[in-house]
């Protein structure tokens, strides 16, 4: 089975730029996540999604940072402009989403994107 | 105060060694709980669930103690290949995961 596949694997940029991440999740699940992960921490989420509804965006820094899923699969993560302190892994995960409570689900994570920001 | 503490190590144990993490979180209502596993530049995977009566597989054991907050993960016969960052996660509400920062383990010959 295809893991989470995400794209670009790295990303150098200035500030002030703007930048986009891709993610598609593993077939058939429903739930996708996008994490922040900045070296020595743990990943942060920014934004959850459910099929294409957005269940959880509280953590996401909405004057910069956007993300959709459109038709309920794929998903992209946007940042603009860019800061230096938005360089870290961008983790996406996804899960079944057929629990009635997520939080009880195995998130599986993609690879990540690395983004530096000079 | 962090929602989910872990002391960042790192932990250094000879091969063979027993080694055990601690993990603290601070939402009373969190429900589930679990451990992932983090190599260097890799991204997290599960490594088990912890359930409040305990659960081990083979050579690791979490455990959960809803009265002091705190779970923790038990590793005996430490191999060098499970030198990573191990990364404690507890729910926050029903539907999302808050992690820890993660503890490193470095197993040694």
């Amino acid at each position: 089975e295809a893991g989470v596949a995400q794209s670009p694997r790295y990303k150098i940029i200035e500030k002030r730029q703007s930048v986009a991440f891709w993610c598609n999740p593993i077939s058939g699940h429903a739930t996708l996540y996008w994490y922040q992960q900045i070296l020595g921490q743990g990943p942060k989420l920014l934004i959850q999604f459910q099929n294409n509804g957005v269940v959880d965006d509280s953590q996401l820094p909405k004057d910069r940072f956007s993300a959709e899923r459109l038709k309920g699969v794929d998903s992209t993560l946007k940042i603009q402009p860019a800061k230096l302190e938005d360089s870290a892994v961008y983790l996406c995960a996804s899960s079944s989403g057929q629990n009635g409570r997520l939080a009880e689900e195995t998130q599986y994570f993609g690879p990540g994107t690395r983004l530096l920001v000079l | 105060r962090k929602e989910v503490e872990q002391d960042p190590g790192p932990f250094n144990v000879p091969e063979g060694a027993t080694v055990a993490f601690n993990c603290t979180y601070s939402n009373s209502a969190s429900q589930s709980f679990f451990w992932y596993r983090q190599d260097c530049r890799k991204e997290p995977k599960l490594l088990m669930s912890v359930y409040s009566s305990g659960n081990e597989d083979g050579r690791f054991t979490a455990q959960l103690n809803r009265a002091s907050q705190y779970i923790s993960l038990l590793i005996r016969d430490s191999k060098l290949s499970d030198s990573a960052t191990y990364l404690c996660v507890g729910s926050g509400g029903y539907n999302k995961l808050i992690f820890g920062a993660g503890t490193r383990l470095a197993v040694h010959p």
